[in-house]
């Protein structure tokens, strides 16, 4: 069982569905984050959560929803997308809330198409 | 404005070479780079991480350095197998502020070299 566990691995939604894409970190760390991997760009930071409550929020919109009901989970909830939100959506765990001393284990991705 | 460049932006070598990757940041306040290794269709995952005072550091046939001083890094890899093929990412930390919390410590993501190693 990898450390970090993203599902769905793939997801293709219309731009009126709602879904959610759920991640579950078993390392027993302390923080959580949502990045967004769009082609040939580098990874954005979306949304970071330490100890439960979120301490950050990258000017993402409203229609990305995060949830982090324990250290152990983290959920995105999707609505009303549009195809630029296309991506692989990476999911990822640190032992140590401050990022820029901990090391980051990510999960394999969601890869995520909206027609 | 911090900033991780990446070169080159995509490189194919033949099995069984020696190649070196390249990263250039102006990032402040320093605080770690590392680097990544990103298969296709997967998450990254660490090479190596290093502080301002280490100029060097290996994990297996894959070796970083370190230039503080002209903010230089370079991962090179000895004798590529096929399974090097992928996305090398460079990450530098910028200090955040202190406390309990992430208080704004931010990474910096390079866009990424792609290495194809052929037979």
């Amino acid at each position: 069982e990898t450390g970090v566990t993203q599902t769905p691995r793939h997801l293709v939604m219309g731009m009126t569905n709602k879904k959610s894409l759920k991640c579950e970190q078993h390392l027993g760390h302390n923080a959580m984050y949502w990045y967004k991997q769009s082609a040939k760009k580098p990874l954005e930071l979306m949304f970071v959560y330490n100890f439960k409550e979120q301490t950050e929020n990258n000017s993402v919109p409203s229609r990305f929803s995060p949830e982090c009901p324990n250290s152990s989970h983290l959920f995105l909830h999707l609505h009303t997308l549009q195809p630029e939100d296309s991506a692989l959506y990476l999911c990822a765990s640190s032992q140590d809330p401050g990022a820029d001393t901990g090391e980051l284990f990510f999960g394999e991705g969601s890869r995520l198409t909206v027609l | 404005k911090n900033q991780v460049e990446q070169s080159p932006q995509s490189l194919i070598i033949l099995e069984g070479k020696n190649c070196t990757l390249q990263c250039n940041y102006t990032v402040s306040p320093f605080s770690n780079l590392r680097w990544y290794k990103q298969d296709t269709g997967r998450g990254p995952v660490s090479l190596t991480i290093m502080t301002f005072s280490e100029n060097t550091k290996s994990n297996g046939r894959y070796t970083a350095t370190l230039d503080a001083d002209t903010k230089q890094s370079s991962l090179h890899i000895t004798a590529s197998q096929l399974s090097d093929s992928a996305s090398y990412i460079c990450v530098v930390s910028a200090l955040g502020r202190s406390g309990i919390y992430n208080q704004g410590g931010k990474l910096i993501f390079g866009q990424g070299t792609e290495l194809s190693v052929k037979p």
